[in-house]
């Protein structure tokens, strides 16, 4: 079946400007992840979603970033005013529940630089 | 919170050669265990997990993995590395209870010359 799906694959914008993230799940997998995969912080978590429950956003590093995941399948990071050290690879991954001993599987990521 | 470490940044090995790269956590509880591998150009896959059981785990395309709880350890091993094998190498760790996301060390990065 199709894997975690993330659009668009690179996105190059300038500082100051907004720019939104896509997920697609693999079908039927309730839990989603957003990470970010950058040179001088490594692979760090930033947002989780369960089913209906509030997510787990304390990973956000600041109030300019949010995200929402509507219909329990796709989901949107939204970066606001965009500064250059937001350049990084945004990584989503999916897991079937959200239990610890599931898998996540991952996107291959969207590539963001700030210019 | 959680922490993992992993001691080796870069790794360079002949084709043939054994391969231990070294992964620690810092967690007071129950975790489960996971090595995921990132080839040039592709996206993050498990290469294997540990949840509970038999300590010495096999995954894919040859690889293993000792979980040792008194040193907090989760070492990968393959007795004999390809040139296929170049990648990066993530050890990770979730908690039993507490936030469902995985902790992920700085990565070893893996090369294999021919």
């Amino acid at each position: 079946g199709a894997g975690v799906s993330q659009s668009p694959s690179n996105k190059v914008t300038e500082k100051g400007k907004d720019v939104e993230l896509r997920c697609d799940p693999i079908s039927g997998h309730t839990a989603l992840y957003w990470y970010r995969q950058s040179l001088g912080q490594g692979l760090e978590f930033l947002i989780y979603f369960q089913g209906n429950s509030a997510p787990d956003k304390s990973g956000l590093p600041s109030d300019r970033f949010s995200a929402e995941r509507t219909g329990g399948s796709v989901s949107t990071l939204t970066i606001q005013r965009t500064q250059q050290e937001d350049s990084a690879v945004y990584l989503c991954a999916s897991s079937s529940d959200g239990t610890a001993g599931n898998i996540q599987y991952f996107g291959a990521g969207t590539r963001l630089s700030v210019l | 919170a959680q922490s993992v470490s992993q001691h080796n940044h870069h790794v360079i090995l002949s084709e043939a050669a054994s391969l231990e790269l070294g992964c620690n956590y810092s967690y007071g509880g129950t975790v489960n265990l996971f090595w995921y591998v990132q080839y040039p150009g592709q996206h993050l896959q498990l290469l294997l997990k540990y949840f509970s059981g038999d300590p010495l785990v096999k995954g894919i395309k040859g690889f293993e993995a000792e979980f040792i709880k008194s040193k907090f350890s989760f070492n990968l091993r393959k007795p004999s590395v390809q040139w296929s094998d170049t990648a990066e190498y993530f050890c990770a760790v979730i908690p039993f209870t507490g936030r469902r996301a995985l902790t992920f060390g700085s990565g070893t990065r893996l090369q294999v010359q021919p």
